[in-house]
């Protein structure tokens, strides 16, 4: 049984480029979530997908954005990178009982 | 601004002791806490959840929650040193986690 695949798992890009992470939930997930953790600090809400729809959303800018397919996979995009957007993203995903999100390996961003 | 506090580390404690690790929450109508483990360079792996006031226990943890003082906290008891790594306290609200900057555990052996 698949987990949460991201992909790809380390990039790195020039300030004022834009980037497209993506991320395929756990099977029989249907709500994915995005979080961006800095280094050591704790992962901080960016969005929240569900039904195709952001359902909710954290203290992000607007250069922040997201969608979700009709297979529940979903993608992040940051546009006008800056040095502070370099992270780790991760992608959570869960589903019914929504107890506990299942997160995948993450994607490593560098900004230069 | 749902605030989450993790005990400052990090933490270290000897092969076979028990490691204690604190959470506390901001907002008193909080229901459900869930602690993840997250190996240095590596996503977060959920250990355990709680929603009830008191007790619960799984293997060696043992996480525990007392809303009347809005704390949550995890015992992990003969640690190894593969437990060795940083402790997440999060709640959940809406569907969506909240978590603390995290404690860092080093089991000496």
């Amino acid at each position: 049984d698949a987990g949460v695949t991201q992909s790809p798992t380390h990039l790195i890009k020039t300030r004022g480029q834009q980037v497209t992470l993506r991320c395929s939930p756990k099977s029989g997930h249907d709500t994915v979530s995005w979080y961006q953790q800095a280094l050591g600090q704790g992962p901080q809400f960016i969005f929240q997908y569900y039904e195709e729809e952001e359902r909710q959303r954290g203290n992000f800018p607007d250069r922040f954005s997201g969608h979700q397919f009709p297979n529940y996979s979903s993608e992040l995009n940051v546009n006008a990178l800056l040095l502070g957007d370099s992270a780790l993203y991760l992608c959570a995903s869960t589903g019914q009982g929504r107890y506990g999100y299942t997160f995948g390996s993450g994607t490593r961003l560098t900004v230069v | 601004q749902k605030e989450v506090e993790q005990n400052s580390g990090p933490l270290s404690v000897p092969e076979g002791a028990i490691a204690s690790l604190n959470c506390t929450y901001s907002d008193r109508g909080s229901q459900s806490f869930f602690w993840y483990r997250q190996y240095s360079g590596k996503s977060p792996e959920l250990i355990m959840f709680i929603y009830s006031n008191g007790d619960k226990e799984d293997g060696r943890f043992t996480a525990q929650l007392n809303k009347a003082s809005q704390y949550v906290s995890l015992l992990i008891r003969d640690s190894q040193p593969s437990d060795s790594a940083t402790y997440l306290c999060a709640e959940m609200d809406d569907y969506k986690l909240s978590f603390g900057a995290g404690t860092t555990v080093t089991v000496r052996a």
